[in-house]
């Protein structure tokens, strides 16, 4: 399956806002509205952060957000914290195969 | 605490067979989906396929479909990911995880969402 496209990498300074992206098509992200992101530190498991493109998980914090406009989907961090210096990965419904489809991921940098 | 635990890191030679395996605990086994998700070295994550424990329905990505066997047993809350003779190009990290919310998105298919996750079991084929 093709991989939802999101930026390589992004990077910002303590207290700023952030934005990435995951792009896909009208077979996926375009015609519903189910995306959610993952956050996976160094050799850790990828933990759920927010899912049907805007619902928080359980325990995360609300600096985290999801939104959606066309075939794109977006998770905007807030306040950003050395603690988010992770990689972070979006999925969506896709009606080409019968699981789903991840992006190719997304590296944060907090400078 | 609901968790799910995988079994150790793998090192097999590549036409041998291998079965990894993921325990569910803090929660009914047989009535949320397991899935299994690959990860390559510096790559990203990718879909292997998940299973049902309650009746052992399964779906598969396409990319996997015919080279790997998802399967699952309700009596010791285990599900299990196995290859009949591995190759090279499987060595990767495998994930298991509970997936917490199912959504019906269109006639017979599922969104899935992942909400608790195996630590990961490294599997390494030499050729």
């Amino acid at each position: 399956q093709s991989a939802l496209t999101q930026p390589a990498s992004v990077s910002g300074s303590p207290g700023q806002s952030i934005t990435i992206s995951c792009t896909g098509t009208s077979s996926d992200i375009g015609d519903y509205t189910y995306v959610s992101w993952y956050q996976q530190h160094p050799g850790k498991a990828p933990k759920l952060l927010i899912y049907e493109v805007f619902n928080r998980h359980s325990g995360v914090s609300n600096r985290f957000s999801g939104s959606k406009s066309g075939n794109t989907a977006s998770l905007t961090i807030a306040g950003l914290q050395a603690e988010d210096e992770a990689d972070y990965y979006c999925a969506s419904y896709t009606n080409a195969n019968t699981v789903g489809v991840f992006g190719g991921g997304t590296r944060v940098t907090v400078l | 605490e609901v968790q799910v635990v995988q079994s150790g890191a793998e090192v097999k030679k590549a036409g041998e067979s291998l079965k990894i395996s993921c325990e569910g605990s803090g929660y009914t086994f047989s009535k949320y989906w397991i899935a299994w998700v690959r990860q390559t070295p510096g790559k990203g994550l990718e879909w292997v396929g998940v299973i049902y424990p309650g009746d052992s329905e399964t779906r598969y990505s396409p990319s996997f479909q015919g080279l790997v066997t998802i399967s699952a047993a309700k009596s010791t809350s285990t599900a299990y990911l196995q290859w009949s003779s591995l190759k090279a190009t499987d060595s990767a990290i495998y994930y298991c995880a509970r997936v917490g919310v199912v959504v019906p998105a269109a006639v017979n298919s599922y969104y899935y969402v992942m909400d608790v996750w195996g630590q990961g079991t490294t599997v390494t084929v030499s050729s």
